[in-house]
């Protein structure tokens, strides 16, 4: 079945480092690719979105590129703030479905 | 957005349990997942227009309602101790659409602790 595997947490950076978390996907057919964040104590936010091969989701300065040779869609931010410390769920979802698969989440610690 | 009530619960092993969510305003389409700790949320089932439209690897004690006033429930019979979780409500609109790209609004989720 399908499936997506994220990078074990937590990363820990400074204030104003780059950031990667590494995301794969499985999947039978052409899959949409979410990033999703979780703030202690809420829900899940939607942070980006790529629904075909070579789209590029942004928001908020994060990015992340939908690989369909690699099948990756790997997060980044260029300069992270205390602000982002947070779980990231990278997450799929087939094609006519609205059904989300998510990773396991990595957990995303900032220190000033 | 979507709201969940209780936040927090408490059950003990084979109870009985029911959990409320209310959608966002206009969405018809309503999706449960449970997330245990230290893992990404995995996917119950899903409610379009008060009738199942999709479950997953979950037992039938786990069961739904969705009501025409974008409200609806989750319920839990014969609890587990593994049952305990964070329980997360998603509201959207459409059942099916073909970049399967609709936008899932979540709640904060209920906290459910069976002893």
């Amino acid at each position: 079945g399908d499936s997506v595997t994220q990078m074990e947490g937590p990363v820990t950076l400074s204030e104003e480092a780059f950031l990667t978390i590494n995301c794969t996907y499985t999947a039978t057919g052409y899959p949409s690719l979410f990033w999703y964040v979780q703030y202690p104590g809420e829900g899940l936010q939607l942070l980006l979105k790529a629904t075909k091969a070579d789209d590029k989701g942004s928001n908020k300065g994060f990015e992340a590129t939908y690989r369909k040779e690699t099948t990756s869609f790997h997060l980044e931010k260029g300069s992270v703030q205390v602000s982002d410390s947070a779980v990231y769920f990278c997450a799929l979802s087939e094609r006519g479905f609205q059904k989300l698969v998510f990773g396991t989440g990595t957990r995303l610690l900032v220190s000033p | 957005g979507v709201t969940q009530s209780p936040t927090h619960l408490i059950k003990t092993r084979g109870q009985q349990v029911t959990l409320r969510c209310s959608s966002q305003s206009g969405h018809n389409t309503v999706s449960w997942y449970q997330q245990a700790l230290g893992q990404g949320p995995q996917f119950i089932f899903q409610y379009y227009r008060e009738e199942e439209n999709g479950r997953g690897n979950f037992p039938p004690r786990f069961s739904g309602l969705q009501f025409p006033n974008d409200s609806s429930e989750l319920n839990v019979n014969a609890l587990e101790l593994d049952d305990s979780a964070l329980y997360l409500c998603a509201s959207s609109l459409g059942r099916n659409r073909g970049s399967g790209a609709n936008v899932l609004t979540f709640g904060a989720g209920s906290r459910l602790t069976v002893l």
